[in-house]
């Protein structure tokens, strides 16, 4: 079946520092990927996402390539502000079968210091 | 000016009473879903609508029940609450079959099975 797998959290970053949070992913096909975030006490909210492979997503200054030979679209930021601090969950849409439902993987909470 | 709200926003009630947590939309999107967040489960879908009377199972679904008898709202029911069902529920809403375009969630309601 379709599954997503991230790496675990937390991860804690000095402020300015790089950013990359694992996502690799089971699928048949060309399943179509997001990054979403969830800040504290609230839902998630798209960040980004991209629909076929070599596709790059971007948004507020992260973006994840969508990497078919490797199952892969992690997720980067240059430079991570301590407002980045939130659970970030990387998920897939299916491209056939699985209902055309959303798919997530178990998150990952960054927390981002000064 | 939130397209989707949950409530209440916190439950707390007692093991084998009933329960209903309510979703309502202004966007006039198709599609509604029910997931519940648990800590290493991510988010894991309950139930889904693609339409006012059409209602699927999800995953999780043992234990819930739905209904959606007009576009807006989505009532997801507890049907005897018990201890494992003590979790954040989040509803989500999305125009596009299987969110392609990215789902809209509301902030959750936390429920506590006593």
């Amino acid at each position: 079946g379709n599954s997503v797998t991230q790496m675990e959290g937390p991860v804690t970053l000095s402020e300015e520092a790089f950013l990359t949070i694992n996502c690799t992913y089971t699928a048949t096909g060309y399943p179509s990927l997001f990054w979403y975030v969830q800040y504290p006490g609230e839902g998630l909210q798209l960040l980004l996402k991209a629909t076929k492979a070599d596709d790059k997503g971007s948004n507020k200054g992260f973006e994840a390539t969508y990497r078919k030979e490797t199952t892969s679209f992690h997720l980067e930021k240059g430079s991570v502000q301590v407002s980045d601090s939130a659970v970030y969950f990387c998920a897939l849409l299916p491209a056939t079968g699985g209902g055309n439902k959303l798919t997530f993987g178990t998150g990952t909470q960054l927390k981002v210091e000064l | 000016d939130a397209g989707i709200t949950q409530s209440p926003r916190h439950k707390v009630t007692e093991t084998g009473t009933p329960v209903t947590l309510r979703c309502h939309q202004t966007e006039n999107h198709r599609y509604m879903y029910w997931y519940r967040q648990d800590p290493g489960h991510g988010l894991r879908l309950i139930h889904y609508s693609y339409g006012v009377k059409d209602t699927d199972k999800g995953e999780v679904s043992d234990g819930y029940s739905v209904s959606r008898s007009k576009t807006e709202d989505f009532l997801l029911t507890l049907e005897s609450a018990t201890s494992s069902q003590t979790s954040v529920y989040f509803c989500a809403i999305s125009e596009s079959q299987g969110g392609f375009y990215g789902y809209t969630f509301g902030s959750g309601t936390r429920l506590t099975v006593v």
